[in-house]
């Protein structure tokens, strides 16, 4: 099985709060990331956050980290139809930078 | 920002034969770049790192003699498919190291083996 696990769907009506839940194995991951893909793009890169750090807000983003129990996630606030897209939770690997495993990914779909 | 891409974006190719696939930093240099593949509906699987000027690193289960990585320069890795086979349909993936968190991804090349 995967190392990084994520739900495979979400929907969410504009206006309201989306969230992301992602669960992670590897305890010595420095960095926890959040990706997004969109149809014919590369992945781009939302946030990252520090193993030692519980929260890290960014604008609409903010993220939760639960290290005891490998916990991540995501929340976008004020979902917009633009934020439509495949989010993937990615943990660092072997602290390498640009190293990641990645979960499964979770479709988001915006509706009005 | 900075980009990466990849040609072509999509192959068919029959079974037997090898594709390559380019992936190009365009406006910054890249000493390492990373090939990953995905599946549908699954997460991406870290292929290999392509190290300019070296051998790449190809991770647990990947036949290096199967997916054959170059990266002779330091905007440019290639990935060769050998002797295709259906199973070898997917998606492949590279993306580039910016520096620190900037890893940039390019859009993918989605082979077709028939």
């Amino acid at each position: 099985g995967e190392d990084v696990e994520q739900s495979l769907f979400l929907s969410v009506r504009e206006g309201d709060s989306s969230v992301i839940n992602c669960t992670y194995t590897d305890s010595s991951s420095t960095y926890l990331y959040w990706y997004k893909q969109e149809p014919g793009a590369g992945l781009q890169l939302l946030t990252y956050i520090f193993s030692n750090m519980d929260m890290k807000q960014d604008q609409r983003l903010t993220v939760l980290l639960n290290k005891k129990d490998k916990h991540l996630s995501l929340r976008i606030a004020d979902t917009q139809t633009g934020d439509s897209a495949i989010y993937f939770c990615a943990e660092s690997i072997d602290n390498s930078w640009g190293k990641f495993q990645f979960g499964a990914g979770t479709q988001v779909v915006v509706t009005p | 920002g900075a980009v990466v891409s990849q040609h072509p974006s999509w192959v068919i190719c029959k079974s037997g034969t090898s594709v390559k696939i380019e992936c190009r930093s365009l406006d910054f240099q890249a000493t390492t770049m990373f090939w990953y593949r995905q599946f549908p509906k699954q997460s991406l699987m870290l292929m290999a790192t392509s190290n300019e000027g070296s051998k790449a690193t190809y991770e647990q289960g990947v036949e290096k003699d199967k997916f054959l990585i170059n990266h002779a320069s330091l905007t440019l890795s290639t990935l060769t498919v050998t002797s295709a086979h259906p199973e070898d349909s997917s998606f492949y993936i590279c993306s580039a190291n910016g520096g620190g968190h900037e890893q940039y991804f390019g859009p993918g090349t989605r082979l077709t083996v028939t």
